[in-house]
């Protein structure tokens, strides 16, 4: 059973526009959350973070949102560029674990066009 | 800078052959890990390593196996390859802090016929 829910398979949106990415987990112990990028042929990179004691965290155009109530948390992209064309993924982390398992979402196909 | 390497980017085998999958940190890192990710079905985790000779199973370890030996290489072993392990593998690592990130490498595309 799936911990870590994107259910949105893909996204369009138009250059300048804002994309939001959503993301929804039903473990409790999750306290840690991070997004990655992924382009085709190439490995995700690390994208942005937010700890459960934060609701919001900022990074240039992106900035993540958790709502630890409705156990939600999303990515906003302004202003979106063809650049940020890619597969995003949501990931979680448990509570104090250091063996560092993520549990990974299903992944957003994010298309950015002009 | 950050390095995850794996040791081909393409891989064809044919049914049946054994298979090794290489993937190299320089990072010092004490975790690593094994993932393949296919269409629709996002990265799921196949084997993860916390320690030298030290693993655990993942959600889909059938058909699979590891080994690590040294602390900065982690091989994934497919010991009879099917169709349906065609699919990309990703490696990657981490330092097991609790706030810290995966590292991954670039992926190797396996294709068996």
């Amino acid at each position: 059973d799936q911990q870590v829910k994107q259910n949105s398979p893909s996204l369009s949106v138009q250059e300048g526009r804002i994309s939001i990415l959503n993301c929804d987990y039903t473990n409790s112990m999750f306290d840690y959350f991070l997004w990655y990028k992924k382009y085709p042929a190439e490995g995700p990179t690390f994208l942005i973070s937010i700890s459960s004691i934060k609701d919001k965290n900022e990074d240039g155009r992106f900035t993540v949102f958790l709502n630890k109530s409705a156990k939600h948390l999303s990515l906003h992209i302004v202003p979106s560029q063809p650049g940020d064309s890619a597969v995003y993924f949501c990931a979680a982390k448990g509570r104090g674990s250091t063996l560092g398992r993520l549990y990974f979402g299903r992944g957003t196909q994010l298309t950015v066009w002009p | 800078d950050v390095k995850v390497t794996q040791s081909s980017r393409y891989l064809v085998k044919r049914t049946g052959e054994k298979v090794f999958l290489e993937c190299v940190q320089d990072m010092d890192h004490e975790n690593m890990f094994w993932y393949r990710q296919d269409p629709g079905l996002g990265l799921r985790l196949i084997y993860f390593s916390y320690d030298v000779k030290m693993k655990e199973k993942g959600d889909i370890p059938e058909g699979y196996s590891v080994s690590r030996e040294k602390k900065e290489r982690f091989s994934l072993i497919l010991e009879s390859a099917s169709t349906n392990q065609t699919s990309m593998y990703l490696c990657a690592s981490s330092t097991g802090t609790s706030v810290d990130t995966q590292y991954f490498g670039p992926g190797t595309r396996l294709t068996v016929l």
